[in-house]
């Protein structure tokens, strides 16, 4: 089965400083994986994906995650974080060889402060 | 574009009653999904649609029912509500393949008393 997991319930970081989010899957094939941002009292906001090709995936507000098959992770990262990127942040990921929805990780708050 | 709209924003629901929550996209897209989303649980899948007059069961149906008559509207229907289905809900779509991305709707707050 497939499943997502987000081992930090909460991140604190200082602005300015790098930022990662973990994030770790288990699927049957080879995975689709995407993050997902939510600020509070609104829906979810697309970050990112990985489909296939290069391991290192940019996406919106400076983010990227880097997707490593040997460790079956897909960590978002960003150099230097903003006190605006406080927020919830979802990982979810999707398994290539079925027709499955989407699964969630239950999300990292991440706190960033000045 | 508006993307999706959910109405209402919020709700407060007597349980046994029976409530419609309703859900429109404006981006064509062929595939809708209800989500719900609950401290700690991340985001679960009740019910999806992969193309207009189908519909599929997720994760956590039971209680939810969905129809899908035509491409923009995806109602979620309670048809006697219960105090654990008190949750945030979740419209989404996506044009239908398994590398598309999920676009969200802003949610409808659900408390049943």
């Amino acid at each position: 089965a497939q499943s997502v997991a987000q081992p930090e319930d909460q991140v604190n970081v200082a602005e300015g400083n790098p930022l990662t989010v973990k994030c770790t899957y288990s699927v049957s094939g080879n995975p689709y994986l995407f993050w997902y941002v939510q600020y509070p009292n609104r829906g979810l906001q697309f970050l990112l994906k990985y489909i296939t090709g290069d391991n290192l995936v940019k996406g919106s507000y400076g983010f990227e995650a880097e997707f490593n098959k040997s460790q079956t992770s897909f960590h978002l990262k960003k150099p230097s974080a903003l006190v605006s990127d406080s927020a919830l942040y979802f990982c979810a990921v999707r398994d290539r060889g079925s027709q499955g929805n989407l699964i969630f990780g239950k999300g990292t708050k991440l706190s960033v402060k000045p | 574009t508006a993307g999706i709209t959910q109405a209402p924003t919020s709700q407060i629901l007597a349980a046994g009653r029976s409530m419609t929550l309703r859900c429109t996209q404006d981006m064509r897209h062929n595939a809708m999904y209800w989500y719900r989303q609950d401290l700690g649980l991340g985001l679960r899948l009740i019910h999806y649609s992969n193309t207009a007059g189908t519909t599929g069961k997720g994760e956590v149906p039971d209680g939810y029912s969905v129809s899908r008559a035509n491409t923009d509207d995806f109602p979620l229907t309670l048809a006697s509500a219960v105090p654990s289905q008190t949750s945030v809900y979740f419209c989404a779509s996506s044009e239908g393949r398994l590398t598309d991305t999920q676009y969200f709707g802003p949610g409808t707050r659900l408390t049943v008393l």
